[in-house]
């Protein structure tokens, strides 16, 4: 079975601090993609970042960076610089067909001023 | 180009009635995908749909829930004789192609359906 499991329900974040959001996953698949969405109150889901399971390079958008450690099925997001609109809670997902994601059950960020 | 485009984006039902949810993907895509995020949970999916066609409906609940993507006009999802357990924001996103692991899908802002 494809499970996302993110640990912390809840984090904070000190403005301009950075934090890292944890993620793991479980699978037997060899090629697989991984992303994190952001959905803020609006509820809109937007992509923040994706990364290949075949890349070793992590992934980098801007503040937004990934460690991914395939061996360990471990992909944190850590955003460094952490502004108020970064508030929202940030789902992690799992994607090895092109049918569906498999998401976590999130964690909602604050960002304190 | 617009995004995907839902709606209505909330919707009152009283048990036993039926709900209707509308979904115009990005143009140029031509996969949809259901999602329904119960609250506090993440996402969950429910079907997958190219035009005319289910791919994939193991999401699905066996009864009173259907979709369709026609070759015209929106996807729709549909779910007769709505119960109070059904309340939740149902999420619809797009693809241009299908099979690409990479390729991610772009998600509307959701329905929130209140069964009351």
């Amino acid at each position: 079975a494809q499970t996302v499991t993110q640990s912390q329900p809840e984090m904070s974040v000190q403005e301009a601090e950075t934090v890292t959001l944890s993620c793991t996953y479980d699978t037997s698949e060899s090629d697989y993609y991984l992303f994190w969405y952001k959905q803020p109150p609006s509820r809109q889901m937007i992509l923040v970042i994706r990364q290949e399971a075949y890349k070793q390079q992590n992934a980098t958008e801007n503040r937004f960076s990934v460690n991914f450690q395939k061996a360990a099925k471990s992909f944190s997001l850590k955003i460094s610089d952490s502004q108020l609109g970064d508030a929202a809670m940030y789902f992690c997902a799992y994607r090895y067909t092109g049918n569906q994601f498999y998401f976590g059950t999130g964690t909602s960020l604050t960002v304190i001023p | 180009n617009a995004g995907v485009m839902q709606n209505p984006r909330h919707l009152v039902r009283r048990r036993g009635q039926e709900a209707r949810l509308r979904c115009s993907p990005m143009k140029g895509h031509s996969h949809v995908y259901w999602y329904r995020q119960l609250p506090e949970e993440g996402l969950k999916f429910m079907v997958y749909l190219q035009k005319e066609n289910i791919i994939d409906e193991s999401g699905m609940p066996k009864e009173r829930f259907s979709a369709e993507f026609p070759k015209e006009g929106p996807s729709i999802l549909r779910i007769q004789q709505v119960v109070r357990g059904d309340s939740a924001a149902y999420f619809c996103a797009s693809s241009p192609l299908a099979g690409r692991l990479g390729e991610t899908q772009y998600f509307g802002p959701g329905t929130r359906l209140l069964v009351l």
